[in-house]
């Protein structure tokens, strides 16, 4: 156990619609990064917070946002979701802002039909 | 542009014997390296990591080898167990981490008992 929570684990949806994905970090961990595995690809890294603020960012798309909040948890939100957005959408966790070793999450499956 | 390559999706090796996961890098600002394990629907955990000021680091049964003139590192198990069947990821930062991880697409290794 990593000690990052993701909700919800499984998630089937209609092209068109909107999800929100939620993490919460290890207690402790201040910054929150977002990864993205599709298919046959690598972790593709989405975008990074640290104790609320971006830090960094990835390939996000437009219709991608995220934010985390003062209790360091963090929601990842996909709109007009689109077939190719079926994914896995791993969080992460590390102490500090720099990135070095991360705490998974188990990841939540996206399913977009 | 896949700046870390793993060229292997997967890898089949005998218990006992050596496993050999290689991985290729294109950004030669990259400095700073990790393996991640990854089981089935758990997310990637840590495994080993070197700085780009040392060409090798071991911890247990598993050592890195970093070649900066190649742009190449590999991950040697040594014996390799059955439960070291998982997928391995690459993964590597600039500034020593102070920027976003970079990963490989990962190559899956079974070892067979």
């Amino acid at each position: 156990d990593s000690g990052v929570t993701q909700t919800p684990k499984h998630l089937i949806t209609a092209t068109g619609q909107r999800v929100t994905l939620r993490c919460s970090p290890r207690s402790g961990d201040l910054s929150v990064y977002w990864y993205q595995q599709s298919l046959d690809q690598g972790l593709q890294f989405l975008i990074q917070y640290y104790n609320g603020e971006e830090r960094a960012k990835g390939n996000i798309l437009e219709r991608f946002s995220a934010q985390q909040f003062p209790d360091l948890h963090s929601e990842l939100n996909l709109s007009s979701l689109e077939l190719g957005d079926s994914a896995l959408y791993f969080c992460a966790s590390s102490v500090g802002s720099i990135t070095g070793e991360l705490f998974f999450g188990e990841g939540s499956r996206l399913t977009v039909l | 542009d896949q700046q870390v390559k793993q060229n292997s999706p997967s890898l089949s090796v005998q218990e006992g014997r050596i496993s050999i996961l290689n991985c290729d890098y294109t950004n030669s600002m990259f400095d700073y390296f990790l393996w991640y394990k990854k089981y089935p629907a758990e997310g990637p955990t840590f495994l080993i990591s070197i700085s780009s000021i040392k060409d090798k680091n071991e911890d247990g049964r598993f050592t890195v080898f970093l070649n900066k003139s190649a742009k190449h590192l590999s991950l040697h198990i040594v014996p390799s167990q059955p439960g070291d069947s998982a997928v391995y990821f690459c993964a590597a930062s600039e500034e020593g981490g102070s920027e976003k991880l970079v990963f490989g697409k990962g190559t899956k290794l079974t070892v067979n008992p």
